[in-house]
């Protein structure tokens, strides 16, 4: 099976908050990282969390980090039709970096 | 100015032939590696090159072989091309230092099709 699983679509409306949940196996990650891919763009690192962290915001965006259940979701504030992409998750440990599988942000208007 | 970039976008071949994918970055970094993505979004690491030394090299075919010129640069070259190689591959980049966090820096893919 994959080591990062995320759920594969996810609809809100403009102006409503968008969470994405992802869970990570390795418990060993010492980052995990949450990564935007807009239509026939490469990936953009969007926000990280060191391991030791249960929660970081940085503007819109919120990452809250359960070590314990091996879950990590992101949250976007006030989610726009510019935030329509596919969101990944990602865990790194010691030069190993795995994907989740993405999930398809679609906002409507 | 693009900070790492591949090439080509698309590449449509048949299977048997052997191809290449450049991938350059100008921001200066000490690793690049290549992520093949399959068809479920899933990027799965191949190859990461730190000053023209390999040091991961995931189990893949021996078909597939990374290059590295110099350290802007690191292409793909695929020999004898099946069809289970049609995929999006990514080029990427960071900074070689282990105390802080790695950061990528991706290209925006190469979608191999393999007839």
């Amino acid at each position: 099976g994959e080591d990062v699983e995320q759920s594969l679509f996810l609809s809100v409306r403009e102006g409503d908050s968008s969470v994405i949940n992802c869970t990570y196996t390795d418990s060993s990650s010492t980052y995990l990282y949450w990564y935007k891919q807009e239509p026939g763009a490469g990936l953009q690192l969007l926000t990280y969390i060191f391991s030791n962290m249960d929660m970081k915001q940085d503007q819109r965006l919120t990452v809250l980090l359960n070590k314990k259940d091996k879950h990590l979701s992101l949250r976007i504030a006030d989610t726009q039709t510019g935030d329509s992409a596919i969101y990944f998750c990602a865990e790194y440990d010691n030069n190993d970096m795995r994907f989740g599988a993405g999930t398809r942000l679609t906002v409507k208007p | 100015d693009t900070a790492v970039s591949q090439t080509p976008k698309y590449l449509v071949t048949q299977m048997g032939n052997d191809k290449s994918i450049k991938c350059e970055q100008n921001l200066g970094h000490d690793t690049m590696y290549w992520y093949k993505q399959d068809s479920k979004k899933f990027l799965k690491i191949m190859f990461s090159y730190n000053n023209k030394e390999l040091i991961i090299n995931e189990t893949v075919p021996n078909r597939f072989s990374p290059k590295s010129p110099d350290k802007a640069h690191l292409n793909l070259h695929i020999n004898s091309l099946e069809l289970g190689d049609s995929a999006v591959y990514f080029c990427a980049s960071s900074q070689e230092d282990r105390s802080i966090y790695e950061k990528l820096f991706f290209g925006s893919g190469t979608q191999l099709s393999v007839l």
